[in-house]
């Protein structure tokens, strides 16, 4: 599986939008990017994935690099609530000798301040 | 989303003895679950993929003896930690395959604690 890169944290003001980086420069042809959050001492909360065409969904949106090498995350109105790990994950298609595991990095701690 | 509940939510157990945590899909049917571990302030770890019906694909260096894995039904995996000791203390998360695999949702987490 292609490993991300994500900063390690980030500041964001309650109700702007948070725009969380991935770099996945070796994410190979059938793997996709996903996107999970975790508050803390909770299970992972998925959030939203994508294989190369921009994604939204009623929690976020997932806007990725036409040569599929990044992308961003982005919550349009971050609350205090949204203080989490976000972890990006790129991850082959369940199938064909394929788990279709999720292998987790550390992750961007993105704290929402008031 | 689709529901993955665990059971217990945790549990305090004597170094020596085993301990059982379930892991049910209460809305769909899950071929494949994954066992994760997580220590404070760390990422998730990866333990084992489980599979319906046979046996369970463990990661490097995670023991299968001591981390049993049953995977009986469409709906339910569990995890036995045999011969608990106070460094298996952690967060377990299991995490199952929806909608033909696309989406992957995860449990609660149950918290063991050895003493």
């Amino acid at each position: 599986d292609a490993k991300t890169t994500q900063p390690t944290s980030m500041d964001c003001a309650e109700g702007r939008a948070a725009n969380l980086p991935c770099n996945h420069s070796t994410i190979s042809g059938n793997e996709y990017v996903y996107w999970y959050r975790q508050i803390h001492s909770q299970g992972p909360q998925y959030i939203i994935h994508g294989l190369k065409n921009n994604e939204t969904n009623e929690m976020a949106s997932l806007i990725i690099t036409e040569d599929r090498k990044s992308s961003t995350l982005i919550l349009p109105h971050a609350t205090l609530r949204d203080t989490a790990v976000y972890y990006c994950i790129v991850r082959a298609p369940h199938g064909s000798g394929n788990t279709g595991k999720l292998i987790f990095g550390q992750g961007t701690t993105l704290q929402v301040k008031p | 989303g689709a529901v993955v509940s665990q059971h217990p939510s945790w549990v305090i157990c004597k170094s020596g003895t085993s301990v059982k945590i379930e892991c049910r899909s209460l809305d769909f049917q899950a071929t494949t679950m994954f066992w994760y571990r997580q220590f404070p302030k760390q990422s998730l770890m990866l333990m084992a993929t489980s599979n319906e019906g046979s046996k369970a694909t463990y990661e490097q260096g995670v023991e299968k003896d001591k981390f049993l894995i049953n995977h009986a039904s469409l709906t339910l995996s569990t995890l036995t930690v045999t011969s608990a000791h106070p460094e298996d203390s952690s967060f377990y998360i299991c995490s199952a395959s929806y909608n033909s695999g696309n989406t992957i949702y995860f449990g609660e987490g149950s918290w063991l604690t050895v003493v």
